[in-house]
């Protein structure tokens, strides 16, 4: 069965210092991993996407993420905060080629931003 | 532009009364989603349907409704029997190349008066 857990529910840092928003995973076959951001009263934007190719993924808005099979995560990373990047984050895990009752995504992260 | 649009952006519903909340897509998707969404929670899947004329219940289907009579359209209907139908209401599309990659959106909030 597939999880996936956003250690954080709330991460807040500075304008300029560097971005880690935690997310865990748990599936049994080869997940394709994905993040998604959303503004407030927003539909959801798709950041970036790992479906097995290069483990280190690089999306929109200069957000990143890495795939690491043995610790089952997939952390998303941003060298440097920028005040438009508060909004909430949602980690979603899916078994690569299934449909869309297997897509399971994560309670989300507020991200906030301080001037 | 391609894209999908809800309406309305709001929607108030008095008790006991059924309500529709709309979505439709221009990105010649084949499948498309209703979620759920409460503070503090990710998305719940309440319907979805993968081609016209045929749906599937998600997790948390009861008190609601669909229909697919077009491709572009998958409207929702909230129900009386739905008690506690609060929440903002995302609706998403997916092509059939890649059913995995989701669309979504800008989503309908739903209060009760």
């Amino acid at each position: 069965a597939q999880s996936v857990t956003q250690l954080d529910s709330h991460v807040s840092v500075s304008e300029g210092t560097p971005v880690l928003l935690r997310c865990n995973y748990s599936s049994s076959y080869s997940p394709s991993l994905f993040w998604y951001v959303q503004h407030p009263n927003k539909g959801l934007q798709l950041l970036l996407k790992y479906t097995s190719a290069a483990t280190l993924v690089k999306g929109i808005n200069g957000f990143e993420a890495e795939f690491k099979k043995s610790e089952t995560s997939f952390h998303l990373t941003k060298p440097s905060a920028h005040m438009s990047d508060a909004a909430e984050y949602f980690c979603v895990v899916s078994d690569q080629g299934s449909s869309a009752s297997k897509i399971i995504f994560g309670s989300g992260t507020r991200l906030s931003i301080r001037p | 532009d391609g894209g999908i649009t809800q309406s309305p952006k709001y929607l108030f519903r008095k008790e006991g009364q059924n309500v529709t909340l709309s979505c439709e897509q221009n990105l010649n998707h084949d499948a498309m989603y209703w979620y759920r969404q409460d503070p503090g929670q990710g998305l719940r899947l309440i319907y979805y349907s993968q081609i016209v004329n045929d749906f599937q219940k998600g997790d948390i289907a009861e008190g609601y409704s669909v229909s697919r009579e077009k491709k572009e359209s998958f409207p929702l209907t909230v129900t009386s029997a739905q008690k506690n139908p609060t929440a903002f209401y995302l609706c998403a599309s997916t092509h059939a190349s890649d059913q995995e990659t989701q669309y979504f959106g800008p989503g309908t909030r739903l209060l009760v008066l």
